[in-house]
């Protein structure tokens, strides 16, 4: 299984940059690196997603390592908005995917 | 529709009742999910629909759980002689991509169903 671990919670300010990682140490060869970001009352919304290097988008990077064993989302310029629970998701090797969710990174932006 | 719907939005329902949830995916998605999340807990997948094939039943936690998939698209979910212990969030999801597939798998999800059981 590709367990993921990332930090149960961060504090940040508005404007700065946040960057949560997340270790997935067993990701096999085809597995894709997904996060997903959850509001309260809301079910989980998708950010961004990769395979290695780096992605962007109007939302958030996302850089990969080349051993892929671990991720990091990067959040430019916060805002009191972005506060939410944000989860790491790898695939499964078995060529199943059950998308297993963890506790997330509860990350909360103070003015 | 746009995006997932769910319904009931909330429900109460006493011990031992039975209910029933409604999930409607985005159309043309054919891989569907439901996914169940207790108070300040992660996820915690349930069942997999994906287009005909059967079912992945894998995490339904007990026999009084069960859901089914009309026409490939609606699903509903079914908790039989609920218990206070499955007072929780449901969601449901879907995606474009199957599950395990080698392209991008995103998933998109609805508001959920909020149970409580008294």
């Amino acid at each position: 299984l590709a367990k993921t671990t990332q930090p149960i919670s961060m504090d940040s300010y508005e404007g700065q940059e946040v960057n949560i990682t997340c270790s997935h140490n067993n990701i096999a060869t085809n597995d894709y690196i997904t996060w997903y970001q959850q509001f309260p009352s809301q079910g989980p919304r998708f950010i961004i997603q990769g395979y290695k290097t780096k992605v962007t988008n109007e939302v958030a990077s996302l850089f990969i390592p080349a051993d892929r064993k671990s991720s990091t989302l990067s959040l430019p310029r916060v805002s009191l908005s972005d506060t939410a629970v944000y989860y790491c998701l790898v695939g499964e090797d078995s060529g199943y995917s059950t998308l297993t969710f963890g506790k997330g990174t509860m990350l909360l932006v103070s003015p | 529709g746009a995006g997932v719907s769910q319904s009931p939005s909330n429900k109460v329902t006493e011990k031992g009742k039975d209910v029933e949830l409604r999930c409607d995916p985005i159309s043309g998605h054919t891989a569907l999910y439901w996914y169940r999340q207790s108070l300040g807990q992660g996820l915690e997948f349930l069942i997999y629909f994906q287009g005909n094939s059967a079912p992945d039943k894998s995490g339904l936690p007990s026999d009084r759980f069960s859901a089914e998939r009309t026409g490939g698209s609606v699903s509903t979910l079914t908790i039989q002689r609920t218990q206070q212990e499955d007072s929780a969030v449901y969601l449901c999801a879907s995606s474009l991509q199957p599950r395990g597939s080698t392209t991008n798998e995103k998933l998109f999800f609805g508001s959920g169903t909020q149970l409580s059981v008294l």
